[in-house]
Formats: C-alpha cells, structure tokens, sequence
C-alpha cells in the first residue's frame, strides 16, 4: 500500500537551515503536506503544495517538490529554539473508501534545535 | 471559536474498565477522525466518518467501536480496555471527505493509560 517515509531525527543549532526530507509512493497524490506537532499538542497544518509545484515558499518556509523522485522536504530557515517539535509529512490518496483514510502520514521527524 | 474540542486530556483506565472519549468540532466540517500515536509507529487511523451518519473503519480498528452523534461530535469508545490500548488518541476533522485538499484540524489530543 502507499507509504510515506521520514527520517526520525534531525538536530540542528539555532540560527541554522533545517532540512527536513519525506518520500512518498502514491504517484497519483494531489496534494503533499506538512503538519508540525508541538510538545503536549496535537499537529498542525504548516503548509502544504500542489503536485504541480515545484516549490512554495512562505516566510521562513520552503517546501520543495520533486515528482519524479516523489521526494518532498521542508527547509526551515533561521531556525529558532520555538521551531523544535515534531514534524509529518502527509499524502493524499486516491483510495477515499480504503482504511487509510485520505491522508497517509509519516512517522514524525523530530526537530531538536540546540541555543 | 474553539476548533476541535477534546475530552478528557487524561484517562488511566484498568484493564477491562470502558471509557468514551468525546470529540467535537465547530468548524460546521464533514468528516471526523480518530487516530492514535505510538512512539515509532506515528498516526494511525482507528475510524473515521466521512458525513454524519456514516462511520468506516480505519487502519486499526479492534477493540474500538465510534458514533457520530451529529455533525458536531464522533466519540470513540473502548469496550474492554487492554494494556495495547494505551497510546495517545487524537481527533481530527476535515471540511470534505474525498477532496484531495482536505486540511484536518486536530484536537490536543487524550492521553489514556491502561494498566
């Protein structure tokens, strides 16, 4: 079935870019997203881009799409200390009735960014 | 406006005891989720309703049954609580089951301890 990876970890010092990379496997997915998750809360949408895009940029946000390679990242620029949370990357599928449900979701990439 | 509304933030159940967990959304959305979290195995989805009236099952769904009470509210209940069962439980909605752009707006989330 469709899957969606994401490296675990990542740590980085603050003022520094982070980069945070997902694949997915769905070639049909319309939409790739990411949600952060602060300690204690649930996600929250961060941004999301059209498959048609190659790139959306939004404040200190870049997310970067590569169809060919279904390679999808998030850069975070000047990263600050407020930036540490977990991080998912998120699929639409096709298969609305299936048990996946509409979105498939990575496991989580958590952002530790050290003063 | 409060989103998603949760309840209770924290359970600890016995093994056997049942409990409800409450979800409601004032977002007039259409579909509603369940998921849990588990360290290392990211979101998983236990039940969803695409509209009021209906419910599937996700990708997890033993052990659990759910109603969607009314567009408002979807609640979760665990019959017979067992020790797998404890994990951190989320509660999602989302303006259009089906859309292939459906941002879900997440609750903070139950954190349920069964021993």
């Amino acid at each position: 079935g469709e899957d969606v990876e994401q490296s675990l970890f990542l740590s980085v010092r603050e003022g520094d870019s982070s980069v945070i990379n997902c694949t997915y496997t769905d070639s049909s997915s319309t939409y790739l997203y990411w949600y952060k998750q602060e300690p204690g809360a649930g996600l929250q949408l961060l941004t999301y881009i059209f498959s048609n895009m190659d790139m959306k940029q939004d404040q200190r946000l870049t997310v970067l799409l590569n169809k060919k390679d279904k390679h999808l990242s998030l850069r975070i620029a000047d990263t600050q200390t407020g930036d540490s949370a977990i991080y998912f990357c998120a699929e639409s599928i096709r298969n609305y009735g299936g048990s996946q449900g509409n979105l498939i979701f990575g496991k989580g990439t958590k952002l530790s960014v050290k003063p | 406006n409060a989103g998603v509304t949760q309840t209770p933030k924290f359970q600890v159940l016995k093994t056997g005891q049942s409990m409800t967990l409450q979800c409601a959304q004032d977002m007039n959305h259409n579909s509603m989720y369940w998921y849990r979290q588990d360290p290392g195995m990211g979101l998983r989805l236990i039940y969803y309703s695409a509209s009021e009236g209906t419910t599937d099952k996700g990708e997890v769904p033993n052990g659990y049954n759910v109603s969607r009470l009314n567009k408002r509210e979807f609640s979760l209940r665990l019959e017979s609580a067992a020790p797998s069962q404890t994990s951190v439980y989320f509660c999602a909605s989302g303006l259009l089951r089906g859309s292939t752009n459906e941002k879900l707006f997440f609750g903070s989330g139950t954190q349920l301890s069964v021993l």
